[in-house]
């Protein structure tokens, strides 16, 4: 059981707009900040969101995070079929003293 | 540019102690707000971090095996060794050390490429 709480799949077709939960608590995600990975089959995570709604270098722009109280999203547009991928959230919790994850979440592009 | 490195055995044996090292390049561990991180991913399973050592030696530990886990830095070799006692088949997974740096919020910026660890006697 993941301490993050993210819908094990979503879907949509090319070109669509997709968005991926991650719900948390007062001591992970309302006090600290979020962190989104991409996993693509086989390969290891990569970065794709920090500190909520930053991109790296190289991230395209249709990705882009945001966080409200205790949860967190990631919002994918104009949906692509290399997206097809796990995604994971990621925050420090107070309580814990560490690193949580979520569950990820498998996208698939129809 | 920052890479990490993760090696050691592929096959251990229950009740075993597993012992990984991450070796990598491109930044110090001396250097202010820098951390590296182990993570790891049973197959077909979500990731779990593990445990956390910073540049002025602050470890940080998952509560759930922080009585197995063991976190150590060489800083002049630029490598960074896990150690996870009491191995057992649950413990199969894909171990990965990043980079992180909590100064900034980077999260984990850079990651090895993985080595997978199988427990079975």
């Amino acid at each position: 059981q993941s301490v993050l709480t993210q819908p094990p799949s979503a879907s949509g077709t090319p070109g669509q707009r997709v968005t991926i939960s991650c719900s948390g608590s007062s001591s992970n995600i309302r006090s600290n900040t979020v962190n989104w990975y991409q996993q693509l089959p086989g390969t290891a995570p990569k970065l794709l969101i920090y500190t909520n709604n930053q991109r790296p270098s190289g991230v395209p722009d249709r990705f882009s995070g945001s966080k409200s109280g205790t949860s967190a999203s990631l919002a994918i547009s104009g949906l692509q079929s290399e997206d097809e991928a796990d995604y994971y959230c990621e925050a420090w919790d107070d309580s814990l003293n560490g690193v949580v994850f979520g569950g990820g979440t498998k996208l698939t592009v129809l | 540019q920052i890479t990490l490195k993760e090696s050691g055995p592929t096959l251990v044996k229950p009740t075993q102690t597993l012992t990984l090292t991450c070796t990598f390049s491109g930044f110090s561990l001396s250097t202010s707000g820098v951390g590296v991180g182990w993570i790891r991913q049973p197959p077909g399973k979500a990731l779990e971090w593990l445990a956390l050592i910073y540049w002025d030696d602050d470890k940080r530990y998952s509560p759930s095996l922080k009585s197995r886990l063991t976190i150590t830095k060489d800083t002049s070799k630029n490598q960074v060794v896990l150690t996870m006692t009491n191995m057992d088949p649950v413990d199969t997974a894909t171990y990965s050390c990043a980079h992180r740096r909590d100064d900034i919020l980077t999260g984990f910026d850079y990651w090895g490429q993985g080595t997978l660890v199988t427990v079975s006697s």
